[in-house]
């Protein structure tokens, strides 16, 4: 079973861009069959997709957030990133990567996640 | 407002059966599938239901999905203490992306 595990600061101020990565092991990002991708949940709400990409670049997007996000792959030490420009207080939420399936017919449904990251923004 | 409609709150019996809706239309689960997720509070989803009625591997088959038009419902068989946890429903909009419902809190009595 792959394992996901987040990493970055948990703190950022506003107007400040937000990086997180996702370190991988169990699965190759090179995988053909995943996507791999970031959903966030600001506390008690609901779950918000960001973006996924493939191990080729090929991305999807939240419209929502497109012009804010960059997503990144970097196969040489099995890792996807996501960075978030001009944060408010509105982003901060728990950040979680995870692996798409595309046997399950969507470019945003995880069937495996990280643990989630907190990240605040706030001054 | 969630383009997709959760009640937020269910809830039942140890060994009652329980159902979930997930209201939408039809640019979200009336175009494609539906999934479904159970969290628990401070933990990751977990993924139960794909392409409306499909379980991963390891899900109980006391889980189980449903659609019709544009509307889904997830159901809870023989109801046990650790099935209380938020429920997602999501779907993929054509006009928004991937949407996920508000959620709903499943309390186990």
């Amino acid at each position: 079973q792959p394992q996901l595990q987040e990493s970055g600061p948990g703190l950022v101020k506003p107007s400040e861009t937000l990086s997180l990565s996702c370190t991988v092991s169990g699965n190759s990002i090179r995988d053909s069959s995943f996507y791999w991708g970031w959903v966030r949940q600001p506390p008690g709400k609901r779950l918000e997709w960001i973006g996924s990409i493939y191990y080729s670049g090929n991305t999807y997007h939240n419209p929502s957030l497109k012009s804010r996000v960059t997503l990144s792959v970097d196969m040489s030490n099995n890792q996807f990133s996501l960075k978030l420009t001009s944060v408010t207080a509105a982003d901060t939420a728990i950040y979680f990567c995870g692996r798409v399936n595309i046997e399950y017919s969507s470019s945003f449904i995880f069937d495996y996640w990280g643990r989630g990251a907190l990240v605040t923004v706030s001054p | 407002q969630s383009v997709l409609t959760q009640p937020p709150s269910a809830s039942g019996t140890p060994g009652q059966r329980v159902t979930i809706s997930c209201s939408g239309s039809s640019s979200n689960i009336g175009e494609g599938y539906v999934y479904w997720y159970q969290q628990v509070p401070g933990t990751a989803p977990r993924l139960l239901i794909y392409r409306d009625t499909e379980r991963p591997s390891g899900v109980p088959d006391r889980f189980s999905g449903s659609k019709s038009g544009t509307s889904a419902s997830l159901a809870i068989n023989g109801l046990r203490s650790e099935d209380e946890a938020d429920y997602y429903c999501a779907a993929w909009d054509v006009r928004l992306s991937g949407v996920f419902g508000g959620g709903t809190r499943l309390t186990v009595l």
